[in-house]
């Protein structure tokens, strides 16, 4: 089974300052899905990014960016010039690509909470 | 377009009682599933569907029921709450049952059982 590792239960930034949020996972697949998402206070689920096993490019979204390791099996996120309305839990997820008919399964790290600071 | 809708957002059970959480959504989406999410432990699957008349177990499917009777609803049912079903609920969706497809969560149940 797969697992998923965020060891940063809290993280701190200052406004406009950039932040690197840490994910490791465990799998014996080649091929998988890794996501970022963000839970701001309201609860909601919000995707961040996507990174695909197999594209060696690091996905990035404006002010979002990954670095993407697969052999270290490391999934961290930076985010640039923090804004304050970034503080929120962020929540690591591994999607395997062989689970067919099974689910649509994310498994989800435990999170990190991020606080921007002015 | 509301996206998916979870009612009711708070809801507090004794011991013993039934009670079913309700899951909609109007994106014609196949896929649909049910998450709990407690402290320190991240979200963990309890049931999914690929499509109507077709639901199957995930990662911590006791206690509770599904059915998907028709594309849009998605109904939780805890048939004896229980304590340790303290968590907050989040139900999501997806166009197909694929990464290739965004999942959509909708803005959960918090449930506290005494």
């Amino acid at each position: 089974a797969q697992t998923v590792t965020q060891s940063q239960p809290e993280m701190s930034v200052q406004e406009a300052e950039t932040v690197t949020l840490s994910c490791t996972y465990d799998t014996s697949e080649s091929d998988y899905y890794l996501f970022w998402y963000k839970q701001p206070p309201s609860r909601q689920m919000i995707l961040v990014i996507r990174q695909e096993a197999y594209k060696q490019q690091n996905a990035t979204e404006n002010r979002f960016s990954v670095n993407f390791q697969k052999a270290a099996k490391s999934f961290s996120l930076k985010i640039s010039d923090s804004q304050l309305g970034d503080a929120a839990m962020y929540f690591c997820a591994y999607r395997s690509v062989i689970l067919t008919g099974g689910g649509n399964k994310l498994t989800f790290g435990t999170g990190t909470q991020l606080k921007v600071e002015l | 377009n509301a996206g998916v809708t979870q009612t009711p957002k708070f809801q507090v059970l004794k011991t013993g009682q039934s009670m079913t959480l309700q899951c909609a959504q109007d994106m014609n989406h196949e896929y649909m599933s049910w998450y709990r999410q407690d402290p320190g432990m991240g979200l963990r699957l309890i049931h999914y569907s690929v499509g109507a008349g077709i639901t199957d177990q995930g990662e911590v499917p006791n206690g509770y029921n599904v059915s998907r009777s028709t594309t849009e609803d998605f109904p939780l049912r805890l048939l004896s709450a229980a304590p340790s079903q303290t968590s907050v609920y989040f139900c999501a969706s997806s166009y197909r049952d694929s990464p290739d497809y965004e999942q959509y969560f909708g803005p959960g149940t918090r449930l506290t059982v005494t």
